[in-house]
This record gives structure tokens, C-alpha cells and sequence, in this order.
């Protein structure tokens, strides 16, 4: 079964804003709510930073926003920081035998 | 705070069986779906399967089917992921991971172990 499709990098200067998309299908990304995001340094776990397409965990800064439209699901990044250039992936619940599914990744480079 | 401890890395043969362990504290073990998910290198996240660590069933992805296996002991507050018949593309790092809502099936994975890196390599 395919991953999600998200862009491979993205960039971005400093304060400027970015936005990530995350394309499924109607058994994943359009069929439900359970999509989040992760953030991952080089060499660190993932980390959450929205669940449920738009709610954001306590202590994750309010410019990482999330949205959906139909098959696609989108982190938005404002007032890009230095420290936001990381990997980011999608997740989905799945209503198949393969219960959760990631996007490909996107490399964030702030300029 | 809650808390995912692995186990160290891992260097097996081919068609060797790795056992990954993950203890938990911070939170009532048996409340939570545990889930492990893997990461090859420069590669990106593939989930691998989910245990309930209350009744011990257990939800494999179907690439992963017949070939792993997911238990718990209750009484350490520690989930282990088996996997057998190890080839050179299963060197990757394994990590563990809570979902997110008590007693709830959502695949929202927080937090996270810090990972295992398991090499297959003859």
C-alpha cells in the first residue's frame, strides 16, 4: 500500500511562511479526522506537532497550523525559525488492514 | 512525564529474529495502544503494527504479517517487537510509539522511544 504523497523539500526564509501538503485517498486522509504531523532533526524521534488535522499539543508553538481539504491534508509553518528546518511527515489512520499510514517526508530548509 | 526507554542496537545476520524492547513510565501501561514503527536509513517512517497492551491482541501491517510479532509483560510496563527471518533491508532504526488518547485506537503516535538501530548484516 502507497505512502501518502507529500512534496519532497520544501524552503523558506526566515519569517516568511510555508506550507506542507499531504495527499491521500478517501480511505485515509479524506475518510477521517486522525491526521497529524511530525517534526524529526537528524538523528532525534519524531515528534508531534498537530493531531486530529488542526489541534496542536501543549507546548508546540501556535505558527505550526494544520488544515484538510478533501484527500489533502496541509501543515502550514509561519514566521519560519532557523530551528523549524527539520523533516516533517504526515500520518493518517487507515480503514484497512494496515491501520496507519506516513507520508514520503519533506525536508524544510530555511534559507 | 511520560516515557519510552529502548533497548540497544541490535547487529544480527541474515535470516536471524531481533527483539526490540520498550518500557514505559509515566502513565498506566495497560491504558494506552503501543505501536512500532521503523525508519531505514535516509528513508521515511512505516508504521509496522499496534498491541494492546490491556488484552494483548494485537494489528500487524500486512507487509510484516508472518513475520513479526508484538507481546507485552504488564508486570515491567514493557512492549517488545519481534522480528524474524531478518533481511539486509530490515537494518533500520525501530522506534516505539504511544498513541495518543487512553484507551483509544487514533494512530497518533505521542510520545516516542528513542529508537533501537537494528543492522542486518552478514
Amino acid at each position: 500500500q502507497s505512502a501518502l504523497t507529500q512534496p519532497a523539500s520544501v524552503s523558506g526564509s526566515p519569517g516568511q511562511s510555508i506550507t506542507i501538503s499531504c495527499t491521500g485517498t478517501s480511505s485515509d486522509v479524506g475518510g477521517n479526522n486522525f491526521v497529524s504531523w511530525y517534526q524529526q532533526h537528524p538523528g532525534k524521534a519524531p515528534k508531534l506537532m498537530i493531531y486530529d488535522v488542526s489541534n496542536r499539543p501543549s507546548g508546540v508553538s501556535n505558527r505550526f497550523s494544520g488544515s484538510k481539504s478533501g484527500n489533502t491534508a496541509s501543515l502550514t509553518i509561519s514566521g519560519l525559525q532557523a530551528e523549524d528546518e527539520a523533516d516533517y511527515y504526515c500520518s493518517s489512520k487507515r480503514s484497512s488492514s494496515t491501520l496507519a499510514v506516513f507520508g514520503g517526508g519533506t525536508k524544510l530548509t530555511v534559507l | 512525564q511520560v516515557h519510552l526507554v529502548q533497548s540497544g542496537a541490535e547487529v544480527k545476520k541474515p535470516g536471524a529474529s531481533v527483539k526490540v524492547s520498550c518500557k514505559a513510565s509515566g502513565y498506566t501501561f495497560t491504558d494506552y495502544y503501543m505501536h512500532w514503527v521503523r525508519q531505514a536509513p535516509g528513508q521515511g517512517l512505516e508504521w509496522m503494527g499496534w498491541i494492546n497492551p490491556n488484552s494483548g491482541g494485537t494489528n500487524y501491517a500486512q507487509k510484516f504479517q508472518g513475520r513479526v510479532t508484538m507481546t507485552r509483560d504488564t508486570s515491567i510496563s514493557t512492549a517488545y517487537m519481534e522480528l524474524s527471518r531478518l533481511r539486509s533491508d530490515d537494518t533500520a532504526v525501530y522506534y516505539c510509539a504511544r498513541d495518543r488518547i487512553q484507551l483509544w485506537l487514533r494512530t497518533e503516535f505521542d510520545p516516542w522511544g528513542q529508537g533501537t538501530l537494528v543492522t542486518v548484516s552478514s
